[in-house]
């Protein structure tokens, strides 16, 4: 099945740092990405659909000034979180769209980010 | 807004018995309906893609799909406490994104 990977899988940083994620599609080229973010015991919310060779598109209310996002090639998506605070401290994973695979969308192992 | 209901649970259930998971959907126009498993502090995991209406059979899961009464439903036979897990129902939309209902979580008991 198509495999996607999250770099870092665990990040700590102080408050005011940014902090860069990886996603990778590993066996297959994904034009669109998507990043989402789950508290604990909340369910996934999407925070933005990454389109290689353009900007992404944010769900409302989240801040695409604070959260960059970047899908450079058909592998890769990058989200990066800029001066981060505690309150987004999340679990934040990504997927990819596969579209040999009836476009179905398949998950990074996500990373957790605690902001100290 | 589009909305993807399902009951929080937990359901419990003894080892091999079917477990039923509901999901209802708010969204006439959806399509395409998934079914995910997500264990405790990792990700989604596809389990269940499901398009048409009527049941869908991979393994030990079985997908069932009712586009009139907005109706998706995912059983699990002999169930085992390996499948012990939250389950989440999503459809998908406009551009092809999901909407993640909150889940349910199950238990299997040995």
């Amino acid at each position: 099945g198509a495999v996607v990977s999250q770099h870092p899988s665990r990040v700590i940083c102080k408050s005011g740092t940014s902090v860069k994620i990886e996603c990778r599609s590993l066996d297959f080229q994904a034009t669109t990405m998507f990043w989402y973010r789950q508290f604990p015991k909340k369910s996934l919310m999407l925070m933005a659909t990454s389109n290689e060779g353009s900007k992404a598109t944010y769900e409302q209310g989240v801040e695409k000034d604070k959260f960059l996002i970047n899908h450079a090639s058909l592998t890769l998506s990058t989200l990066t979180v800029t001066s981060a605070h505690p309150e987004d401290s999340s679990f934040y994973i990504c997927s990819a769209r596969d579209p040999d695979h009836n476009n179905e969308q398949f998950f990074g192992p996500g990373t957790r980010l605690t902001v100290l | 807004q589009k909305e993807v209901e399902q009951n929080s649970g937990p359901l419990s259930v003894p080892e091999g018995a079917i477990a039923s998971l509901n999901c209802t959907y708010s969204d006439r126009g959806s399509q395409s309906f998934f079914w995910y498993r997500q264990y405790s502090g990792k990700s989604p995991e596809l389990i269940m893609s499901i398009y048409s209406n009527g049941d869908k059979e991979d393994g030990r899961f079985t997908a069932q799909l009712n586009k009139a009464s907005q109706y998706v439903s995912l059983l699990i036979r002999d169930s085992q406490p390996s499948d012990s897990a939250t389950y989440l129902c999503a459809v998908m939309g406009r551009y092809s994104t999901l909407t993640f209902g909150k889940g349910t979580m199950l238990l299997v008991s040995p």
